[in-house]
């Protein structure tokens, strides 16, 4: 089945210490998309990608980056977690502006 | 702005009982309108969507209706289950957030065998 894939599915790390989540897709989706979603919280888009444009949103901390080596592959990269960084980290694709189809998360914690 | 706003839970229902999480938004253009569910510690699953007014989405015995006049998306379920315990975040996407999805703040389900 196509689907989007999210490696690890936890992530433990130590405050400071870079660390990089990844998302892959089988859709072939255009659009790759991050959110931070923290507990009893809807999800808040970080940034994404169209094709190889890369979106930030205006309250996304400079902690946090991203990459896209390919159509299937997109990084997360937060290069110094604080506390407050540990979330659920969620990737989504989609086919230009259709909908949007989400992967199971990385639960992060920073220790 | 767009905005959604829906029924703050929590909800708790016994077994085969009907639900309804209300559902309204506020778009500036004419949006898609989505369902997604997220299970405990998983990633968000789309359960429905309509992109225009009066279409109906269906999904495992859920249904939503895009009533354009009420500027609701309302989700109903006639005989819920345990295994729908669950959160639901109602969504909208259109051109005027620049087909961003805007969320609500969710609604967490229980369900009570």
């Amino acid at each position: 089945d196509a689907m989007v894939i999210q490696n690890p599915r936890y992530q433990v790390t130590q405050f400071g210490k870079p660390v990089t989540l990844s998302c892959s897709q089988t859709l072939n989706h255009n659009v790759m998309y991050w959110y931070q979603q923290k507990s009893s919280q809807a999800p808040k888009l970080l940034f994404h990608y169209y094709d190889k444009d890369f979106n930030n949103e205006a309250d996304t901390p400079d902690n946090f980056q991203s990459r896209r080596p390919n159509t299937s592959f997109c990084f997360l990269d937060i290069r110094s977690p604080g506390l407050g960084d540990a979330a659920m980290y969620l990737c989504a694709t989609s086919r230009d502006a259709d909908t949007q189809y989400f992967g199971p998360g990385t639960r992060l914690t920073v220790l | 702005g767009n905005s959604v706003t829906q029924m703050e839970g929590p909800v708790t229902l016994s077994e085969e009982a009907f639900l309804t999480i209300n559902c309204t938004y506020t778009a500036t253009g004419y949006p898609s309108l989505f369902w997604y569910v997220q299970y405990p510690g998983e990633g968000l699953q789309l359960l429905l969507k309509a992109t225009k007014a009066d279409d109906k989405g269906s999904n495992k015995g859920f249904e939503a209706t895009y009533r354009k006049e009420t500027t609701s998306f309302h989700l109903e379920k006639g005989s819920v289950q345990v295994s729908d315990s669950a959160v639901y975040f109602c969504a909208l996407s259109d051109w005027g957030s620049n087909y961003k999805l805007t969320f609500g703040k969710g609604t967490l389900l229980t369900v009570n065998p």
